[in-house]
């Protein structure tokens, strides 16, 4: 089955770049997906990559997919305190109308 | 343009009470989807709607849960009875393609 994992917390001072990590199972994903959900509110996209891509940037935050090691990471340059959020990352299967699945989620604390 | 709303925001009920969720997806959207969130955790699909038609309930635990999207816009999730474990928030989303966006949630307490 789909198997999506990402490691619980990152701390990084206001500033510097973080780097939030994500390993899924299913090779054969079709897109996959950062959201951002801040305490008490849904989940807001930030991002997705199609797999045929290696790379996606969009202002602050760039993209890299891995798709030899399922691995999709994504960074976050000049973090702000406004960044401090979960962050879950998220895959597809098909395209269409798609089923995410959904890692744990990666707490972000940025420290002024 | 207005997002995906959900009401209410938060419920608080006794164990074996009835609750009820409404969703009024992104106006266009034809694909809506209902996740569960626990404490700690990703969201874990319950059910997707393409139009009216359910087309995923695989992981609705159909003895005590039911949704509805009967003229394929809003939708409602219904819980009867609630159990201590249902305690979770509830997320709407809808999509047009390959986009989902998510509503605020309900966040359901079960005491």
């Amino acid at each position: 089955g789909e198997d999506v994992e990402q490691s619980l917390f990152l701390s990084v001072r206001e500033g510097d770049s973080s780097v939030i990590n994500c390993t899924y199972t299913d090779s054969s994903s079709t897109y996959l997906y950062w959201y951002k959900q801040e305490p008490g509110a849904g989940l807001q996209l930030l991002t997705y990559i199609f797999s045929n891509m290696d790379m996606k940037q969009d202002q602050r935050l760039t993209v890299l997919l891995n798709k030899k090691d399922k691995h999709l990471s994504l960074r976050i340059a000049d973090t702000q305190t406004g960044d401090s959020a979960i962050y879950f990352c998220a895959e597809s299967l098909q395209t269409g109308a798609n089923n995410l699945f959904f890692g744990t989620g990666t707490r972000l604390t940025v420290i002024p | 343009e207005a997002g995906v709303v959900q009401s209410p925001r938060y419920k608080i009920i006794e164990k074996k009470q009835p609750v009820a969720f409404w969703c009024n997806p992104i106006s266009g959207h034809n694909t809506l989807y209902w996740y569960r969130q626990n404490l700690g955790q990703g969201p874990e699909l319950l059910i997707r709607y393409e139009n009216e038609e359910a087309v995923d309930d695989s992981q609705l635990p159909k003895d005590r849960f039911s949704a509805e999207r009967l003229k394929g816009v809003d939708s409602t999730l219904k819980i009867q009875p609630a159990e201590l474990g249902d305690s979770a928030v509830y997320l709407c989303a809808s999509s047009l393609e390959n986009i989902q966006y998510f509503g605020a949630g309900t966040r359901l307490s079960v005491l």
